[in-house]
């Protein structure tokens, strides 16, 4: 079973809807989670990182946390076509390691 | 600008022949770490590197050798490179890894 698991998409959404991202982790000593955005031929950027359950709101970016059920989603509000990119999901628990999952594509359609 | 630096972005090589791609950062971040990234199978951890003379092996090490010499260098070297490591490969640095990494652009890579 892998650490993290992601639906690798692609997902395909008009312009305007909000979009539901998600991953499951198996390893419960994860304690920071993080969604990376990844454009074509580029390398990924930080999105949004959240330490505890919950929810973490950023613009129309929502990171949620369920320990409880290890999963974790990312919401995306009013979407755009510039939100078009591969989304991952990123987990850690130590110094150094960081754990993705596989990425979900994301189109935006006008 | 804050930022990491890998050189070169495209590679084209043939089996055997070693070669180096060079990553730098100017955050004077500690640590620093390198993934490739394969279709299906996401990142995945090659090196990391805690500080100057601290290196350890990720999840993928093998054909890979790192050093670090310098805090703001952490080159990437395949002493003979093979067709399975054809791949997208990324540097990345971090002051304090559960905050999470900052990524180069990448470094195409292609053995043949």
């Amino acid at each position: 079973q892998k650490e993290v698991e992601q639906d690798p998409g692609p997902l395909s959404v008009p312009e305007g809807a909000i979009v539901s991202l998600n991953c499951t982790y198996s390893n419960s000593a994860f304690q920071y989670f993080m969604w990376y955005r990844q454009y074509s031929r580029k390398g990924p950027e930080l999105l949004m990182y959240t330490y505890s359950s919950g929810n973490k709101e950023d613009g129309r970016f929502t990171a949620q946390v369920d320990k409880s059920s290890k999963y974790i989603s990312l919401f995306i509000r009013d979407s755009q076509p510039s939100d078009s990119a591969t989304y991952l999901c990123a987990v850690t628990g130590t110094a150094s390691k960081l754990t993705f999952g596989t990425g979900t594509r994301l189109q935006v359609t006008l | 600008e804050a930022q990491v630096t890998q050189n070169p972005r495209y590679l084209i090589t043939v089996t055997g022949k070693k070669l180096t791609v060079t990553c730098s950062q100017n955050m004077n971040h500690e640590y620093m770490s390198w993934y490739r990234q394969d279709p299906g199978l996401g990142l995945r951890q090659i090196y990391y590197s805690m500080n100057v003379e601290v290196t350890d092996k990720g999840d993928v090490p093998e054909g890979y050798k790192v050093s670090r010499k310098e805090k703001r260098n952490f080159p990437l070297i395949l002493e003979s490179p093979s067709p399975n490591q054809t791949s997208l490969y990324f540097c990345a640095s971090s002051l304090d890894t559960t905050y999470g990494y900052t990524f180069g652009s990448g470094t195409r890579l292609t053995v043949v």
